[in-house]
């Protein structure tokens, strides 16, 4: 059971680059999340999908779009990338949109 | 939307010292609770949650109260040791009037907590 699984774990990009980070979960959870760290404001929720087929935005979309493949994986892409863009990046997934929120070990990206 | 305030940003400790961390919340129908333990080069872990309808909850060493009435809930680790050292994130989350969540956690900055031996 490796629960959340986020690919790469480190990438940098040049401005203008595309590319998209993956995130799966093996825990048959129905709702799963993108979030970015950034130093001294916590975590913002970029996007969710609450159950398979349906996606949100969250609190700082701009610049990002997702997909929700499938029960098991929740993708975010970077269709041009920024240096605003540097952070880590977390996936998360819970059962329910009202439970615990289990979290992978992050990608850590950055443009230049 | 929601915002949450936490402080301090920064904790220093002796070992077996207690330790409190302290968050308030700006939405009033915010109902859930989480805090998170972040480990070097992990993603967060949860450790303790509480509901609006309890005021105070306890694992072990850690407990975490709230006070609705002044939007403010607060951790509290007791007799810490050097492995509690971490960052860690109080979050809030509102649900709408037919009391379903949308999971939309609002974070707060983040407190580094160094115990030291």
């Amino acid at each position: 059971n490796a629960g959340v699984t986020q690919t790469p774990k480190f990438q940098v990009l040049k401005t203008g680059q595309s590319m998209t980070l993956q995130c799966a979960q093996d825990m048959n959870h129905n709702s799963m999340y993108w979030y970015r760290q950034d130093p001294g404001m916590g975590l913002r929720l970029i996007y969710y999908s609450a159950s398979e087929g349906t996606t949100d935005k969250g609190e700082v979309p701009n610049g990002y779009n997702v997909s929700r493949l499938n029960k098991r994986e929740f993708s975010l892409r970077l269709e041009s990338a920024a240096p605003s863009q540097t952070s880590v990046y977390f996936c998360a997934s819970s059962h329910r949109a009202y439970n615990e929120q289990f979290f992978g070990p992050g990608t850590r990206l950055t443009v230049l | 939307g929601e915002n949450v305030e936490q402080h301090p940003s920064t904790l220093s400790v002796q070992e077996g010292d207690s330790a409190v961390i302290k968050c308030t919340y700006s939405d009033s129908a915010s109902n859930y609770f989480p805090w998170y333990k972040q480990e070097l080069g992990k993603g967060p872990q949860l450790i303790i949650d509480i509901r609006s309808n309890v005021g105070e909850k306890k694992d072990q060493r850690i407990a975490v109260t709230l006070n609705k009435t002044a939007k403010h809930f607060s951790l509290h680790i007791t007799e810490t040791q050097p492995e509690d050292s971490a960052v860690y994130f109080c979050a809030a989350s509102p649900f709408n009037a037919g009391g379903t969540s949308y999971g939309k956690l609002t974070f707060g900055q983040g407190t580094i907590l160094t115990v030291h031996p």
